[in-house]
């Protein structure tokens, strides 16, 4: 057990619709990436969040949006769905800070499929 | 554009067998290079390489970075059936505030009893 939280595990929806996945890091951790891994393509990184702020955007979708919050877990926001966003979505935290040299724990991730 | 490619795809052993996984990268701005085993669900941190030629070893897994030709190798001796997984290779990029993972396809792995 990593100790990153991903809730919910799966999520069947139609297109059109929103929905929001939700990350809590491991204790201590104050990173909290968003990574997309869909059939045909490897784990793509989508954002980064470090204490609250954005740190950096990666192939993320302009429907797509994400926070963190104070007490440090993260929602992604999915918008206006559409069949080819039907993909694992994985939160993971790192300790973070300034050196970066910290690995990357991931969550079981959150199965999403759109109908 | 960076990109880290894994092979082979996918392989089949027999319990018992050694394996040798392959990870080579180009990329612009190298940091470190991470291993992880994927399982059916989170990718589990198996290895941080940042130095060539230092090999870290956990239990019957090794792995070894080379930074001039610009690849790495994840060994595992005396396979077990719960080796089995998708192991994925990851390049983590410097410039920013953030670890910025480049990953490979990941290569399959399946040991038969």
């Amino acid at each position: 057990d990593s100790g990153v939280t991903q809730t919910p595990k799966h999520l069947i929806t139609a297109t059109g619709q929103r929905v929001t996945l939700r990350c809590s890091p491991r204790s201590g951790d104050l990173s909290v990436y968003w990574y997309q891994q869909s059939l045909d393509q490897g784990l793509q990184f989508l954002i980064h969040y470090y204490n609250g702020e954005e740190r950096a955007k990666g192939n993320i979708l302009e429907r797509f949006s994400a926070q963190q919050f104070p007490d440090l877990h993260s929602e992604l926001n999915l918008s206006s769905l559409e069949l080819g966003d039907s993909a694992l979505y994985f939160c993971a935290s790192s300790v973070g800070g300034p050196l970066l040299n910290s690995p990357l724990h991931f969550g079981n991730g959150t199965r999403l499929t759109v109908t | 554009e960076d990109k880290v490619v894994q092979s082979p795809l996918s392989l089949v052993v027999h319990e018992g067998d050694t394996v040798t996984l392959n990870c080579s990268y180009e990329v612009t701005n190298f940091r470190s290079l991470l291993w992880y085993k994927q399982e059916k669900k989170a990718p589990t941190f198996l290895f941080m390489l940042t130095s060539s030629g230092i090999e870290k070893k956990s239990g019957r897994l090794s792995s070894i970075l080379d930074k001039k030709e610009l690849f790495s190798i994840l060994n595992i001796t005396a396979t077990q059936t719960g080796d089995s997984a998708v192991y994925l290779c990851a390049v983590d990029l410097r410039g920013g505030a953030t670890n910025k993972l480049i990953f490979g396809t990941g290569t399959l792995l399946a040991v038969q009893p």
